[in-house]
């Protein structure tokens, strides 16, 4: 059954540093979606992406955060400037359809320190 | 702002009961509406989809959904210790847009 995987699965790194999350979508999709969960808290939506260009993004999502999609399988976030309350699980979804589900990635981990 | 509500927990049930997860939306004309199951550490998984109103079911799953009401629940007959974990209710207002999540129920199946 095709999946959503996503690397590295765990990433620690200084506060300031760039980080870069990335996501293979189900391959047929075609919208693509960042959300983070950060300890104890509700999965919150950070981005959305379609038809290469981003479609909807939260105020989470702010001139730190990019994404990009640089080939036809990858999906990437990039954290420019990391900061201690970044530290969360980063979720990519995909999706292949309107009203259709979004399929869940395993999670990337990510502890700024 | 959308929000959707879920009762915390834990919820405690023994093993080959009924479990009922409940789960309320702010947003009248959202959508769509899905059940996703979370284990300790793990991404969420897909358990259910319901876009009209009534129930649906799938195996030991049965989503209701009453859209007058802004209500979502999900039913899971003959529960098992494995379904212990997480249940998290997600709307959606329309097509595309992203997933407005509760903070999820926490559901302890006891042996």
């Amino acid at each position: 059954e095709p999946e959503v995987t996503q690397t590295p699965s765990h990433q620690v790194t200084q506060m300031g540093q760039e980080v870069i999350l990335r996501c293979v979508p189900i391959s047929n999709h075609l919208y693509f979606y960042w959300y983070r969960q950060i300890l104890g808290q509700k999965v919150e939506f950070l981005v959305s992406f379609y038809n290469n260009e981003i479609s909807e993004k939260s105020e989470i999502f702010d001139d730190q955060f990019s994404v990009e999609r640089p080939d036809g399988s990858n999906f990437t976030l990039k954290i420019r400037s990391t900061k201690l309350e970044d530290s969360a699980m980063y979720f990519c979804a995909s999706g292949g359809s309107d009203y259709g589900a979004q399929y869940f990635g395993p999670g990337t981990r990510l502890l700024v320190l | 702002q959308k929000e959707v509500e879920q009762n915390s927990g834990p919820l405690s049930v023994p093993e080959g009961a009924i479990a009922s997860l409940n789960c309320t939306y702010s947003d009248r004309v959202s959508q769509s509406f899905f059940w996703y199951r979370q284990y300790s550490g793990k991404s969420p998984e897909l358990i259910m989809s319901i876009y009209s109103n009534g129930d649906k079911e799938d195996g030991r799953f049965t989503a209701q959904l009453n859209k007058a009401s802004q209500y979502v629940s999900l039913l899971i007959r003959d529960s098992q210790p494995s379904d212990s974990a997480t249940y998290l209710c997600a709307s959606r207002f329309s097509g595309n847009t992203p997933l407005v999540f509760g903070k999820g129920t926490r559901l302890s199946v006891i042996a």
